[in-house]
């Protein structure tokens, strides 16, 4: 059975604090996202992957980077951690294939910054 | 701003009825996809539709694509209370390749 993993269901941070999100897949996909949910505005893409040690901007990177030092793992980090940025996030991993591609998603996290 | 526009943002209806929302989008697409979640979960793939195509169909749910209106339905037939959940329809660009979602319609099955 597919899965993708992320080390943490729920974190609660202070703002400026540095955070890590953690996701793992064991499908030997090549592309891997992160994704922020918010009431109303739906899923936003913050970064992705194509390939290890590679990454593009989404829609909305700033305040976050990066990390991609192995296939399996792709990592979102917020140096410095802020109210706004509050929300659920959500990663996902695809095959890369050109006819179009399902995502594969994680459970999320939930993160609260106060 | 979302590529993806779903109508209804909310959706109420008694097991056993069909429940139908839309998706509207902006660009050209090389396919439109959607998803489902349960609250508080992730998002689970349920059909994925090409430009080129106009119908399709797994299990009870019934998906269509006009792209010369921009837009595609999701059709769940013969609803169940385990079938509420939020619905998002996703767009796969043309030109490009990444996943672009709208906000969702959020469906009650009721008993």
């Amino acid at each position: 059975d597919v899965k993708v993993t992320q080390s943490s269901r729920y974190l609660v941070k202070r703002t400026g604090e540095k955070v890590f999100l953690e996701c793992v897949q064991d499908m030997d996909h090549e592309n891997m996202f992160w994704y922020r949910q918010d009431p109303g505005l739906g899923l936003r893409l913050i970064y992705f992957s194509y390939d290890v040690k590679m990454k593009e901007k989404g829609d909305i990177p700033e305040g976050y980077s990066v990390s991609r030092e192995k296939k399996e793992r792709f990592s979102l980090i917020l140096e410095s951690a802020s109210t706004n940025q509050t929300s659920m996030y959500l990663c996902a991993s695809s095959t890369k294939t050109s006819g179009g591609r399902e995502l594969f998603f994680g459970e999320g996290s939930r993160l609260t910054v106060l | 701003s979302q590529q993806g526009e779903e109508d209804p943002q909310a959706l109420s209806i008694q097991e056993g009825e069909n429940a139908t929302m839309n998706c509207s989008y902006k660009t050209s697409i090389n396919n439109l996809q959607w998803y489902r979640q349960n609250s508080g979960r992730g998002l689970v793939h349920l059909i994925l539709i090409r430009s080129n195509e106009r119908e399709k169909h797994s299990g009870r749910l019934r998906v269509t694509l006009d792209t010369s209106k921009k837009s595609s339905s999701l059709l769940i037939t013969a609803s169940r209370a385990a079938d509420t959940a939020s619905y998002f329809c996703a767009t796969d660009k043309a030109a490009g390749n990444k996943l672009t979602f709208g906000g969702g319609t959020r469906v009650l099955v009721k008993p």
